[in-house]
């Protein structure tokens, strides 16, 4: 089946620090990847996507790209803000139909000034 | 918009009590979806639902059902709780035409004693 993995938290950085989180996937065919992000006390948005391979999905800042060879969609933004501590989620859906997400287990980052 | 809307927020419940949690969207979204997130699980998917009168299995289903009689409402029915039903749970919808980008509403905290 599909499954995500990415980094275990929490991620601790100070304002400015660049910030990466690892995502790697198992899918059969072409899966559609995401990355969304939880604020504290609210539900999930959607950050950016990447439908087929070497992709680039980008949203304020931040961006990941779909690296088919290495199954992995790492997520980056060169210069964190302390509005950017949340929980990250990377997801996929199998294929370019349907909308049924597998998610990875989250990574908390928390960004002090 | 409201978006998507979830009641109520926080619910705590005996074991073997029933209940249900309403969604609702204003979007006209056809797929609905209900997740369940756990502390280091990310979301898993529940239940999930393509078009009014048609709804499917996902991920964890047991212990709960759904039904999808309007394109707007996606009820939650708790059958008879058990404490390992206790987490958060989200509504999500999102329009066929695009894949993967779901809208997710604020959650429901249910803790079950």
């Amino acid at each position: 089946g599909n499954s995500v993995t990415q980094m275990e938290g929490p991620v601790t950085l100070s304002e400015e620090a660049f910030l990466t989180i690892n995502c790697t996937y198992t899918a059969t065919g072409y899966p559609s990847l995401f990355w969304y992000v939880q604020y504290p006390g609210e539900g999930l948005q959607l950050l950016l996507k990447a439908t087929k391979a070497d992709d680039k999905g980008s949203n304020k800042g931040f961006e990941a790209t779909y690296r088919k060879e290495t199954t992995s969609f790492h997520l980056e933004k060169g210069s964190v803000q302390v509005s950017d501590s949340a929980v990250y989620f990377c997801a996929l859906t199998p294929g370019a139909a349907g909308n049924k997400l597998t998610f990875g287990g989250g990574t908390r980052v928390l960004v002090k000034p | 918009n409201a978006g998507v809307t979830q009641t109520p927020k926080f619910q705590v419940l005996k074991t073997g009590q029933s209940m249900t949690l309403q969604c609702a969207q204003d979007m006209n979204h056809e797929y609905m979806s209900w997740y369940r997130q756990d502390p280091g699980m990310g979301l898993r998917l529940i239940h999930y639902s393509v078009g009014a009168g048609i709804t499917d299995q996902g991920e964890v289903p047991n212990g709960y059902n759904v039904s999808r009689s309007t394109t707007e409402d996606f009820p939650l029915r708790l059958l008879s709780a058990a404490p390992s039903q206790t987490s958060v749970y989200f509504c999500a919808s999102g329009s066929g035409g695009l894949v993967g980008e779901q809208y997710f509403g604020p959650g429901t905290r249910l803790t079950v004693t």
